[in-house]
């Protein structure tokens, strides 16, 4: 399986952006990064996921650089309730691949 | 969005007992269910896929015979704790992936509340 590498924690105040980075620099021509997250004691619940081009949807934006081993997922101006576990997964589109999840980054905001 | 409903969200039972966790894709065709084992402040381990129709196929380390999983038809998928052990208390996360002949509606997994199980 392709390999993530996230910040273990980082922290925000509400109300401002948060840039969640995460690497990949064995990731595959055919791998789609997707993040999601997941709240104190509940299942994940999928955030967004992009190939190639920068993605943007209600939740967030996701920058993926030129090369495509890093991204990062942007939360345009934090809540209390993003506060959770951030995972980035990279995997084929259309597949029934399993989703393996990293040890993510756990955000804290701030009021 | 779409809905992944698991069910109990939380149970627990005697030593030596079995327990049964049902997931259910509610509005849509699951052909591949994955479940998911989490301690406290770790990760989720993937303990097996479930196509529907087959047998699961288990990550290494994860006994067969001690976690039964069963996907008889395409919006459910059963997992059976069998003779459970103070050692099996977790969080249990099923998800669900939509199927894929129908065309690539969505891409994301879907995922259930979990179930929290704790053997006494």
């Amino acid at each position: 399986d392709a390999k993530t590498t996230q910040p273990n924690s980082m922290e925000s105040n509400e109300e401002e952006p948060v840039h969640l980075p995460c690497n990949h620099s064995t990731i595959s021509g055919t791998d789609y990064i997707h993040w999601y997250r997941q709240l104190p004691s509940q299942g994940p619940e999928y955030v967004i996921h992009g190939l190639t081009s920068n993605v943007n949807n209600r939740m967030a934006s996701l920058a993926i650089a030129e090369d495509r081993k890093s991204s990062t997922l942007i939360l345009h101006r934090a809540t209390l309730r993003d506060a959770a576990v951030y995972y980035c997964i990279l995997r084929v589109q259309g597949g029934s691949e399993k989703l393996v999840f990293g040890k993510g980054t756990k955000l804290t905001v701030n009021p | 969005g779409a809905v992944v409903s698991q069910h109990p969200s939380r149970v627990i039972c005697k030593s030596g007992t079995s327990v049964k966790i049902e997931c259910r894709s509610l509005d849509f065709q699951a052909t591949t269910m994955f479940w998911y084992r989490q301690f406290p402040k770790q990760s989720l381990m993937l303990m097996a896929t479930s196509n529907e129709g087959s047998k699961a196929t288990y990550e290494q380390g994860v006994e067969k015979d001690k976690f039964l999983i069963n996907h008889a038809s395409l919006t459910l998928s059963t997992l059976t704790v069998t003779s459970a052990h103070p050692e099996d208390s977790s969080f249990y996360i099923c998800s669900a992936l939509e199927n894929p002949d129908r065309g690539l509606i969505r891409d994301e997994a879907f995922f259930g509340q979990g179930t929290r199980l704790t053997v006494v």
